[in-house]
């Protein structure tokens, strides 16, 4: 199972608003309504953002929000704040039960 | 308070075997499935097992199928990791987390760093 397409990095100022893409196939993104999307700090667990494509678990700010069209998964990140810098990961349920995860994105908050 | 608790790493030769536990509170265990992911230094996320919740179907990674072994105690509130025929390339801190939907991983520990050198 090949890890999913992320880009190495983006980068924007606060207030802006930013798109990590997540590329996969028809046996993990592209099958199912089930990718989610983790922030990750240094020296911190990771950190569920998004689930379900779309859903935002308790306690997530309405500034992150997911997508999804064919096999590409998208995360936006609106109002874009210093805290927001860290790294993202998507992860999808594959057609084998498994999952597999993006090699991740570094969010820089310029 | 609701939190998982990783423990059992350390340092190991290659060919070696280790078993990581992970302790869970403050929720109703038997209710979720369970997930392990690693992070090996310098890299990113690598998914390498899961479980239902009662433990009768699990999954795993190609990099540690037929090593690994993953498995529950719903009665101790605690999920496992069995690591056989370690290598270096599974070096690396391992996570639990509590699966909240199919791969929504909605709560995770801080995980336990596994060292595979001779």
């Amino acid at each position: 199972q090949s890890a999913l397409t992320q880009p190495a990095s983006v980068s924007g100022s606060p207030g802006q608003s930013i798109t990590i893409s997540c590329t996969g196939t028809s046996s993990d993104v592209g099958a199912y309504n089930y990718v989610s999307w983790y922030q990750h700090q240094p020296d911190k667990a990771p950190k569920l953002v998004i689930f379900d494509v779309n859903r935002r678990p308790s306690g997530i700010s309405h500034r992150f929000s997911g997508s999804k069209s064919g096999n590409t998964a998208s995360l936006t990140i609106s109002g874009l704040q210093p805290e927001d810098e860290a790294d993202y990961y998507c992860c999808s349920y594959t057609t084998s039960s498994r999952g597999v995860f993006g090699g991740g994105t570094k969010l820089t908050v310029l | 308070e609701v939190q998982l608790v990783e423990s059992g790493g350390g340092v190991v030769r290659p060919g070696g075997s280790l078993r990581l536990s992970c302790a869970a509170s403050g929720y109703t265990f038997q209710a979720h499935g369970m997930s392990w992911v690693r992070q090996a230094p310098g890299k990113g996320l690598e998914w390498v097992a899961g479980l239902n919740w009662n433990g009768d179907t699990t999954t795993y990674g190609d990099s540690v199928k037929g090593r690994f072994i993953i498995s529950r105690d719903n009665a101790r509130n605690s999920l496992y990791l069995q690591m056989n025929s370690l290598r270096a390339e599974d070096t690396a801190l391992y996570y639990c987390a509590k699966d909240a939907s199919y791969i929504g991983l909605d709560l995770w520990g801080q995980g336990t760093m596994v060292t595979v050198s001779s």
